[in-house]
């Protein structure tokens, strides 16, 4: 089973700053096969991007994702008041199955 | 726009089974491009994925769980069902369903609390 290791466990940041979120993984995940989503309390998770790369639709372009092998990122080029959740980054592999990283909280500074 | 719903008891009694029905709604369960999974959330902890079932009754689940998972479908009801048998304690959790498109979940209901207690 993959494991994802998601870094930093929170991010305190102010809204208009850039929010740089990490995913490694301890074997390589093809990024076709890597996703990101974000989840606010009460509320269904929201999927953002898949692919490693690609916007769902009508996501912002304000979110990205980028990276290979075994290192992701997910980046929020200027945080806004909604954007305040925890995201969790996803892998699919060979054996079939789905795994999550533990979140990262995105919070109010 | 595709709904998903929960339902079903949120109070499970230890020993016995949760069951839970997912109805899909906006969209078609028979669709062949998509499996539909059920996720869950124990309380603080991350996400784990349970398993899917294909709109022809094709499914795979979590090793960890395939002992005493089963995942059904009704595509009359458009509803897609977990039973998860000889529940714990540590079963309690917020159980999801998903439809899962080639590798991601891209669309989810809001998910059920379900709590194991005698």
């Amino acid at each position: 089973e993959i494991v994802l290791t998601q870094s930093p466990g929170t991010l305190s940041l102010s809204p208009g700053e850039r929010a740089t979120l990490s995913c490694r993984a301890s074997q390589s995940v093809r990024s076709s096969y890597l996703a990101w989503y974000q989840h606010k309390r009460g509320q269904a998770p929201r999927l953002l991007i898949y692919g490693a790369s690609s916007r769902a639709t009508g996501i912002p372009d304000r979110f990205s994702g980028s990276g290979s092998g075994t290192d992701f990122n997910f980046t929020i080029s200027r945080v806004e008041p909604e954007d305040f959740a925890v995201y969790y980054c996803q892998q699919y592999d060979n054996s079939r199955m789905f795994t999550f990283g533990q979140g990262t909280k995105l919070e109010v500074k | 726009q595709l709904q998903l719903q929960e339902s079903g008891p949120g109070l499970v009694k230890p020993s016995q089974t949760l069951s839970l029905t997912c109805t899909v709604s906006g969209g078609s369960i028979s669709s062949g491009n998509y499996y539909w999974s059920w996720i869950r959330q124990h309380p603080g902890k991350g996400l784990e994925w349970i398993g899917y079932i294909y709109y022809n009754g094709n499914t795979y689940y979590n090793p960890s769980l395939k002992s005493r998972v089963t995942i059904s479908i009704d595509k009359s009801k458009s509803q897609f069902s977990l039973n998860l048998s000889s529940v714990t304690a540590a079963d309690t959790a917020v159980y999801s369903c998903a439809r899962t498109g080639h590798s991601y979940f891209d669309s989810w209901g809001q998910g059920t609390l379900v709590t194991v207690t005698s």
